[in-house]
């Protein structure tokens, strides 16, 4: 069974500060990776993806991958409180044409 | 440049009755997957389409839940006789040809059966 972990949270910040999300997966077979932002009662939003070890800057956002310990995280520099939402990774499978989400983890950004 | 676009945004069924969910893929997208979120989790995969193909339905329910993607129009994901236990958001996701590409998902059905 192919898996991508995440703890749940709530993960509490304040306004301003970096936040931290992690993920783990099993597939060692897995090439993409991938981080969707849902807000409550809205559809997941793609926010990073990531294919190779390293990190990947976009704006606020880090994303880093290490497929050696199989793990992947986001970084959100200068949070804010419309940052608080609900994280999902994605690991995509070996062909590269499914994906398997964690559960999500919870952030919330306090003002 | 139009997105994913599920319909209908919202339903209601009685116990016993059918669901139809349709969706259709961002222009140039090829795949579509359908995924069920109950509140307060995450996303399930169910199935995984393309035209005239089921790619992978290892999600799915064995009984009731059935998907096609036809040749010609929307992708449509069918609930007989829907249960309590069926009331969730039904999100629609598609990606183009080839592998390794991020899913972009429409804005979901949200399914209520009283």
């Amino acid at each position: 069974q192919k898996e991508v972990e995440q703890n749940s949270g709530p993960l509490s910040v304040p306004e301003g500060a970096i936040a931290s999300l992690n993920c783990t997966y099993s597939d060692r077979g897995s090439q993409s990776f991938f981080w969707y932002r849902q807000y409550s009662g809205k559809s997941p939003e793609l926010i990073m993806s990531i294919y190779s070890n390293g990190d990947k800057e976009d704006g606020r956002f880090t994303a880093q991958l290490n497929k050696a310990s199989q793990y992947v995280s986001l970084l959100i520099r200068d949070s804010q409180p419309s940052d608080s939402a609900t994280y999902l990774c994605a690991g995509g499978n070996n062909a590269g044409n499914m994906l398997t989400f964690g559960g999500g983890t919870r952030l919330m950004v306090k003002p | 440049n139009a997105g994913v676009m599920q319909n209908p945004r919202h339903l209601v069924r009685r116990r016993g009755q059918e669901a139809r969910l349709r969706c259709s893929p961002m222009k140039g997208h090829s795949h579509v997957y359908w995924y069920r979120q109950l509140p307060e989790e995450g996303l399930k995969f169910m199935v995984y389409l393309q035209k005239e193909n089921i790619i992978d339905e290892s999600g799915m329910p064995k009984e009731r839940f059935s998907a096609e993607f036809p040749k010609e129009g929307p992708s449509i994901l069918r609930i007989q006789q829907v249960v309590r236990g069926d009331s969730a958001a039904y999100f629609c996701a598609s990606s183009p040809e080839g592998g390794n590409s991020p899913l972009h998902f429409g804005n979901g059905t949200r399914l209520t059966v009283t």
